[in-house]
């Protein structure tokens, strides 16, 4: 059964540093998300992409963020000079189509970023 | 704006039980998309059922099936016949679905709920 895919498992690093954050969607899908999920808490909308641009953000997705989708596979969000705040759970996901329609979001495994 | 709220911090049930997880939720929104997913202590996210606005009849996965009472505003999760791999945090989400509206699906999630089986 095809899945979404993240790497890596855990990223360790030191704030000030760029991370980039890998996902792989499931190959026929069209819509991309991420969000994160700080520990202990609810799991919060970041970004939304389609149609290789970002369709909806949140006021968590600022300038210290980005998202690309460099090839026909992967799927990337950066953040640029992390902060300790940023340590989380930060889950991809990928649906086949958009929201007007049953249609799930798979999400892929989680990378934990701890950010020290 | 769309809010889900799930008031039961943890549930306890004993295997075999059923048990019924809250959720209610408040949009504007005529058209929306009420999920549930099961998160283990591994972290990864499991969908486990979805109920559209406009569905006339409850879901129902396997085990699983969803309460939906639209004049209420709520979407309660069953789980029938408890089973202790079902000990996780369960979490309700929503998203907008009205046709040209402006989400282009983002789900907004509760707070989750903690269930715990025991034997």
């Amino acid at each position: 059964e095809p899945e979404v895919t993240q790497t890596p498992s855990h990223q360790v690093t030191q704030m000030g540093q760029e991370v980039i954050l890998h996902c792989v969607p499931i190959s026929n899908h069209l819509y991309f998300y991420w969000y994160r999920q700080i520990l202990g808490q609810k799991v919060e909308f970041l970004v939304s992409f389609y149609n290789n641009e970002i369709s909806e953000k949140s006021e968590i997705f600022d300038d210290q963020f980005s998202v690309e989708r460099p090839d026909g596979s992967n799927f990337t969000l950066k953040i640029r000079s992390t902060k300790l705040e940023d340590s989380a759970m930060y889950f991809c996901a990928s649906s086949r189509q958009g929201p007007n329609s049953y249609n799930e979001q798979f999400f892929g495994p989680g990378t934990r970023l701890t950010v020290l | 704006a769309q809010k889900i709220t799930q008031t039961q911090p943890g549930m306890f049930v004993q295997e075999k039980e059923a048990v019924t997880l809250d959720c209610t939720y408040d949009t504007s929104d005529q058209s929306y998309g009420l999920f549930w997913y099961k998160q283990p202590s591994s972290g990864e996210m499991i969908f486990l059922i979805y109920q559209g606005s406009y569905d006339e009849q409850n879901a129902t996965e396997g085990r699983y099936s969803l309460n939906f009472q639209k004049a209420r505003k709520s979407a309660n999760l069953v789980i029938s016949a408890s089973q202790l791999g079902d000990s996780a945090m369960y979490f309700c989400a929503m998203r907008e679905e009205e046709a040209g509206g402006t989400s282009y699906g983002k789900l907004t999630f509760g707070q989750g709920t903690i269930l715990t089986v025991h034997p």
